[in-house]
């Protein structure tokens, strides 16, 4: 059975810091995991989209890598602002589920 | 804006009511979803629809009925639901017929949903 963990559950930076969560999956056959942003009360925002064949992908500061053999994904957050702070979600998935972790809270003040 | 648009945004309801959860998306999805989010929990999925189609029910109690009447729409039908049943819904959708197809998934905004 397909088990998500994100370590850390919260984290606290100050403005500018680099940053990395963490995401890691003990079933290594997924097809492709996403970094989804929750803001609190409201839906997920799908971040970055790794296909299981693909390493990493990039957007603005953010960059998602993926080690599938070790079932580790990492998401780095470059030069982070207050408007980063959220809850930061890995799912991966395989043919018919998608499976989340519990999420990282990041705080970054100013 | 995900285009994913869910109402109400807030439900409060009593033990003995029934309510519905609306989920619109006009994304030209072929699959939506409807997931809960408890406090300190993962999300867990609940209800799975292709091109209409039901493909996946997680065992979730029958105070929960879903119903998908386009590909545009999903509904929650909620009954005599417990307390324990207060959380966040959130719907749903990705491209693909076939769910999780390696294709990008979009939530709506949710539903908070209060059982007094």
């Amino acid at each position: 059975k397909q088990e998500v963990t994100q370590i850390p559950a919260a984290l606290s930076v100050p403005e500018g810091e680099n940053l990395v969560l963490n995401c890691s999956f003990t079933d290594s056959a997924i097809y492709n995991l996403q970094w989804f942003r929750q803001d609190p009360g409201k839906g997920l925002t799908s971040l970055l989209l790794i296909q299981s064949s693909q390493r990493e992908q990039t957007s603005g500061r953010l960059n998602a890598s993926l080690d599938k053999s070790s079932g580790r994904s990492t998401l780095y957050i470059a030069a982070s602002q207050p408007g980063d702070s959220a809850t930061y979600l890995c799912a991966v998935s395989d043919t018919d589920k998608l499976i989340f972790g519990t999420g990282t809270r990041l705080q970054v003040f100013p | 804006e995900t285009g994913v648009t869910q109402t109400p945004r807030h439900l409060v309801m009593g033990m003995t009511n029934k309510k519905s959860l609306k989920c619109e998306q006009h994304l030209g999805h072929n699959a939506m979803y409807w997931y809960k989010q408890s406090a300190k929990k993962p999300l867990e999925l609940m209800f799975v629809y292709s091109l209409e189609e039901r493909v996946e029910n997680n065992s979730v109690p029958s105070r929960f009925s879903p119903e998908c009447p386009n590909s545009s729409h999903l509904f929650l039908h909620l009954h005599t639901l417990q307390p324990e049943d207060s959380a966040l819904y959130l719907c749903a959708s990705s491209q693909g017929a076939r769910p999780y197809s390696g294709n990008t998934i979009y939530f709506g905004e949710g539903s908070w949903l209060t059982v007094v």
